[in-house]
């Protein structure tokens, strides 16, 4: 069983263009959360999904951000026209349910470097 | 005041030694509780779940006291490997699990 994984591992993009992160949540996973870390910090919270919607995107910076988790196909974290301060490593993590007491399980990182 | 708080260190003790890491949290209706571990550079890995009566696995104890809104995870005999952040995880089901991470607390065990 693989567990969650995240392409591409590294990205590298100039300022004012787009970044995507592609998530696939472990099998059997429905819930998706997503995260950034900027260097030297903790988790933040970005925005949580179910298959085709969207349940918390309470963490999401209202403009240039945007995530989906389609009924095909992984989730993905899109940020239009990045500027440096998005440099960050973005973790996405998969539970089988929302219950509070599930482990989430997260996928290796994408390390977004903005220049 | 933040919803989850630790303690950044670092915290450099020898191995061999016994280590204690606090954190705080600010929602009095959370329910779940977990340690996490992260390796420089590498995701998050759970390393135990908090129970209300106390838990241990191995040379890891994890203890909730609710009343005072903390929990607490003590390291015996520190181990080279033991050298990571420790992540403080509070979630709270308020129709779905919202989950709040510390932003850790490192640790360095040295030789």
């Amino acid at each position: 069983n693989a567990g969650v994984m995240q392409n591409p591992r590294h990205l590298v993009r100039r300022r004012g263009q787009e970044a995507r992160l592609r998530c696939s949540p472990m099998k059997g996973h429905s819930h998706v959360y997503w995260y950034r870390q900027l260097p030297e910090e903790g988790l933040k919270f970005m925005v949580y999904l179910q298959k085709e919607n969207i349940i918390d995107e309470s963490g999401m910076p209202k403009e240039r951000f945007s995530a989906e988790f389609p009924k095909e196909g992984p989730s993905i974290l899109r940020i239009q026209q990045v500027v440096r301060g998005d440099s960050a490593a973005y973790f996405c993590a998969s539970s089988p349910n929302s219950g509070s007491s599930n482990e989430q399980f997260f996928g290796p990182g994408t390390r977004l470097t903005v220049l | 005041r933040k919803e989850v708080e630790q303690d950044p260190g670092p915290f450099n003790v020898p191995e061999g030694a016994t280590v204690a890491f606090n954190c705080t949290y600010s929602n009095s209706a959370s329910q779940s509780f977990f340690w996490y571990r992260q390796d420089c550079r590498k995701e998050p890995k759970l390393l135990m779940s908090v129970y209300s009566s106390g838990n241990e696995d191995g040379r890891f104890t994890a203890q909730l006291n609710r009343a005072s809104q903390y929990i607490s995870l003590l390291i015996r005999d520190s181990k080279l490997s033991d050298s990571a952040t420790y992540l403080c995880v509070v979630a709270f089901s308020g129709g779905y699990q919202k989950v709040t991470f510390g932003t850790g607390t490192k640790l360095q065990v040295i030789p």
